[in-house]
């Protein structure tokens, strides 16, 4: 596509309830970043993908929380259990893989899935 | 580790004034360095980078230089106006693979008429 795509926009849920975010990336970007942005936080790295293989998992906060990638494409970010701590907005970002230089350094975010858990 | 320190914000302006957000960072090594501008209810966009000391990225009357000896990456522009805005997000990236952006706390600006 166009550029990166996600979805929900939005979303509100209950404390307690599993919720599933979905990351669309840029055409031909092999590596993918989840990203969250949250009042007091600021933005903090999640995750992200290289192919389908996650082997950065250290940003994730909790063990609630998960994410997948299949076919080199489409993330989703599972939060189980929500709380309301979780509320934020969660970015997506892809980018091209290179050696050094170039756009291969430049990642593209998403529009961002507003979570908000009541 | 590295981090990047942006100013404190909201910086309020009236149009047509100059417009500076300081940024420095640390970093172990020679990162790219960037400025992301969120405007309101939007996303995330790059506004320009700088890949290594001494470049100046500009994009939209928007420039900032690449200050090795000061680490610093300090956003300007000459004359702004309302539709500028927005968030300003300074950012460092190292070159190479798999690499995730480290974020300032992000300076918000509002322009007044």
């Amino acid at each position: 596509g166009a550029g990166v795509s996600q979805s929900p926009s939005n979303k509100v849920t209950e404390k307690g309830k599993d919720v599933e975010l979905r990351c669309d990336p840029i055409s031909g970007h092999t590596a993918l970043y989840w990203y969250r942005q949250s009042l007091g936080q600021g933005l903090e790295f999640l995750i992200y993908f290289q192919g389908n293989s996650a082997p950065d998992k250290s940003g994730l906060p909790s063990d609630r929380f998960s994410a997948e990638r299949t076919g080199g494409s489409v993330s989703t970010l599972t939060i189980q259990r929500t709380q309301q701590e979780d509320s934020a907005v969660y970015l997506c970002a892809s980018s091209l893989v290179g050696t050094s230089g170039g756009d291969t350094d430049t990642q593209y975010f998403g529009p961002g899935t507003r979570l908000t858990v009541l | 580790g590295d981090s990047v320190t942006q100013m404190e914000g909201p910086v309020t302006l009236s149009e047509e004034a100059f417009l500076t957000i300081n940024c420095t960072y640390t970093a172990t090594g020679y990162p790219s360095l960037f400025w992301y501008v969120q405007y309101p209810g939007e996303g995330l966009q790059l506004l320009l980078k700088a890949t290594k000391a001494d470049d100046k990225g500009s994009n939209k009357g928007f420039e900032a230089t690449y200050r090795k000896e000061t680490t610093s990456f300090h956003l300007e522009k000459g004359s702004v106006q309302v539709s500028d805005s927005a968030v300003y997000f300074c950012a460092l990236r190292y070159s190479g693979g798999y690499q995730k952006v480290t974020f300032g706390t992000g300076t918000k600006l509002q322009v007044i008429p």
